[in-house]
């Protein structure tokens, strides 16, 4: 019972670097989600993607491109990374647009 | 555009001593509230979804209710292993995207 795997879990980058956040999950969803968490700001969504095939921006989507490379996979890269991209970064997967979301355990991403 | 307060920020009890967290919120058309825990470096944990105001849901010691204009989650007696930030979001009309509140972080103390 894997659920939502995100992987790394701990990442430090240097200003500029590039990176690839993976995430999976194995329960047949067909929504996913990238959040980041920052202390005081809660959870922002970055890209969902409704369905295999679609994408779209969240609340904080610059800086950040995703694919959604099947019904199981929906990877986050930073193209150039930023300090005022150090968060936490949660995955999260539903069955459909109604339902709850399950989540990741979190990568936890330093930018300096 | 869908707005979610949680409060208090922060709440310390003690153990057995029962309370309510409250999350008000504002969408047009609301089509699901939900309640998660989430434990330290750990990522949320879905607790309870409510859809419709009367909606009333348990889970051991914690109780979520449903008003037209808020949530909310009763603790009765609770334990230290409750202690946790309890986090709401709500999905609204033909979105798929949840809004979140800022979570209310709950300690019990033994």
């Amino acid at each position: 019972n894997a659920g939502v795997t995100q992987t790394p879990k701990f990442q430090v980058l240097k200003t500029g670097q590039s990176m690839t956040l993976q995430c999976a999950q194995d329960m047949n969803h067909n929504s996913m989600y990238w959040y980041r968490q920052d202390p005081g700001m809660g959870l922002r969504l970055i890209y969902y993607s409704a369905s295999e095939g679609t994408t779209d921006k969240g609340e904080v989507p610059n800086g950040y491109n995703v694919s959604r490379l099947n019904k199981r996979e929906f990877s986050l890269r930073l193209e150039s990374a930023a300090p005022s991209q150090t968060s936490v970064y949660f995955c999260a997967s539903s069955s459909t647009g109604d339902t709850e979301a399950f989540f990741g355990q979190g990568t936890r991403l330093t930018v300096v | 555009e869908d707005q979610v307060t949680q409060s208090p920020e922060a709440l310390r009890l003690q153990e057995g001593e029962s309370s309510s967290l409250n999350c008000s919120y504002t969408v047009s058309g609301l089509r699901g509230l939900f309640w998660y825990r989430q434990d330290p470096g750990k990522g949320p944990e879905f607790l309870f979804t409510l859809y419709s105001a009367g909606e009333e849901k348990e889970k051991e010691r914690l109780k979520a209710t449903l008003t037209k204009k808020e949530s909310f989650l009763h603790i009765t007696a609770p334990k230290p292993e409750d202690s946790a930030t309890y986090l709401c979001a709500v999905k609204s009309g033909g979105s798929y995207i949840p809004t979140f509140g800022r979570g209310t972080s709950l300690i019990v103390h033994p």
